[in-house]
C-alpha cells in the first residue's frame, strides 16, 4: 500500500508565477489534509479537505492560495502570483473515514517550494 | 485556540542513554489527543507516540514512552537507549476532539526540538 505521494519534491518559480502542489492520498483515505512549514518553524495547517468539499480552509492565506481535492485524481494546492515569503515546505497528510477516532494523520514527503 | 509550546530548541544526548523532551500546551477543551511526529533530515513526518487525553495511563512505545499530566497540561516524551537513528526535529502536537469522540486531522504543532545522538 503505497503512502501519501507529493510532487513535485521541489519546485523553483519566480516572484508572479503559479505553483501547482499535488497530492495523492493513501488507498483508501477520503480525509486530505495540507500544511506548511516555514523554515525553523513547526508545520502549521492550512485545509482539510474530503472529496470535492473543502471542510476547514481556517489556516488558508486569504488571497492567491486555493484548494480542491476532486472525486477523481489528486488533491491541488494551488498559489498564485507567488511570493519570496511563499518559500516554505507545504505537507499533504490523509486519514481514512473511519480514523476520526484515533486522530493519525499519514504524511508525505512533502514538496519544497522556492521562490526566486 | 490552543498553542503548543516546546522550550528546548536542541538538545543531544549519547548514544545508548535516555532523554527527556519536554512539551507544554494550552487549551480549553478536555478531550484531545496528543502526538510526538519525528522529522528525520528526510522531512518526513513520523508519528512516534500517541496520547488520549481522557486515558491516565501514559503511553509507551518500545522505546518511546510520555509523562502526561493533563492538570499540569504536560506532555514530554522520553527516549531510552538512544539510537543515532533516533536523530532527528521531534515535534508535540495536539488535536481536538469533537463530541461524540470525532475529531480530524487539524494538528496545532510545537516549534519543534532538534535532538542529536552523538556515538
Amino acid at each position: 500500500n503505497a503512502g501519501v505521494m507529493q510532487n513535485p519534491r521541489h519546485l523553483v518559480r519566480r516572484r508572479g508565477q503559479e505553483a501547482r502542489l499535488r497530492c495523492s492520498p493513501m488507498k483508501g483515505h477520503s480525509h486530505v489534509y495540507w500544511y506548511r512549514q516555514l523554515p525553523e518553524e513547526g508545520l502549521k495547517f492550512m485545509v482539510y479537505l474530503q472529496k470535492e468539499n473543502i471542510i476547514d480552509e481556517s489556516g488558508m492565506p486569504k488571497e492567491r492560495f486555493s484548494a480542491e481535492f476532486p472525486k477523481e485524481g489528486p488533491s491541488i494546492l494551488r498559489i498564485q502570483q507567488v511570493v519570496r515569503g511563499d518559500s516554505a515546505a507545504y505537507f499533504c497528510a490523509s486519514s481514512p473515514p473511519n480514523s476520526q477516532t484515533t486522530g493519525e494523520l499519514f504524511f508525505g514527503e512533502g514538496s519544497r517550494l522556492t521562490v526566486l | 485556540a490552543q498553542t503548543v509550546t516546546q522550550s528546548q530548541p536542541e538538545m543531544s544526548v549519547q548514544e545508548a542513554e535516555t532523554v527527556t523532551l519536554s512539551c507544554t500546551y494550552d487549551t480549553s477543551e478536555n478531550n484531545y489527543y496528543l502526538f510526538w511526529y519525528k522529522q528525520p533530515p528526510s522531512r518526513q513526518m513520523i508519528l512516534v507516540i500517541r496520547q488520549e487525553a481522557y486515558k491516565q495511563q501514559n503511553a509507551t512505545e518500545n522505546r518511546f514512552s510520555v509523562n502526561f499530566q493533563k492538570a499540569a497540561k504536560s506532555f514530554s516524551l522520553k527516549i531510552s537507549d538512544s539510537q543515532l537513528g533516533d536523530t532527528a526535529m521531534y515535534f508535540c502536537a495536539f488535536m481536538k476532539q469533537n463530541a461524540g469522540g470525532t475529531s480530524y486531522g487539524k494538528l496545532t504543532f510545537g516549534q519543534g526540538t532538534i535532538l542529536t545522538v552523538h556515538p
